[in-house]
């Protein structure tokens, strides 16, 4: 039972223009939900994250959006670029503040 | 502030051999944790430790797996008689329990390859 999904393995998009990343979750409990950003042969790096009591955050370049009626966030990268070419997973914790459940990942490409 | 560190960061190995795998978190972290990830998903939780507590071990794979964090502060994650399909990237994270963030920083993993 995936309870976090990105249903976009891959993602193109070119330079300056905006790149929207998505994800849907199925557990209530989340309350606390976070991007990653993983290059090769490196560990998920931190990006930004969004409480459930919110539904918009905003850092530089990145913005995350959380829909909780919908189970939906996303994540937005305006203008891209081609340094964030890199694989992106969506993760969610539950109220208990522990484990973390991570999507499967959208790898996102952007072309000069 | 050096990050969370993993050693080794690869391991070959033959079937049925025992590894052992280090993670030392940013200090001062006083939560550890451990996830796997194989190829084309997101890493799984494990399990995670406060200070040298280990507080939830239901997610560990099997009893062949085993965590441990002495002191409250490195972590070594052993897997015993190992199979080929625990061949995956074990990662570490830490994070300081705080009201509010309590952001998992994840180290650069260690791959394990059973032969």
């Amino acid at each position: 039972d995936q309870q976090v999904k990105q249903n976009s393995p891959s993602l193109s998009v070119q330079e300056g223009r905006i790149s929207i990343l998505n994800c849907d979750y199925t557990n209530s409990m989340f309350d606390y939900f976070l991007w990653y950003k993983k290059y090769p042969a490196e560990g998920p790096t931190f990006l930004i994250s969004i409480s459930s009591i919110k539904d918009k955050n905003e850092d530089g370049r990145f913005t995350v959006f959380l829909n909780k009626s919908a189970k939906h966030l996303s994540l937005h990268i305006v203008p891209s670029q081609p340094g964030d070419s890199a694989v992106y997973f969506c993760a969610a914790r539950n109220n208990a503040g522990n484990m973390l459940t991570f999507g499967g990942g959208t790898r996102l490409m952007v072309k000069p | 502030d050096t990050g969370v560190s993993q050693d080794p960061r690869h391991k070959i190995t033959k079937r049925g051999q025992n590894v052992t795998f280090r993670c030392d978190p940013i200090s001062e972290h006083n939560r550890l944790y451990w996830y796997r990830q194989t190829l084309g998903q997101g890493p799984e939780f494990l399990t995670y430790f406060q200070n040298e507590a280990q507080l939830e071990k239901s997610r560990l794979l099997s009893d062949r797996f085993s965590a441990e964090r002495p002191k409250g502060s490195f972590s070594t994650l052993e897997i015993q008689r190992t199979e080929q399909g625990d061949s995956a990237m074990y990662l570490c994270a830490s994070s300081l329990l705080t009201s509010g963030r309590n952001i998992q920083y994840f180290g650069a993993g260690t791959r394990l390859s059973v032969l």
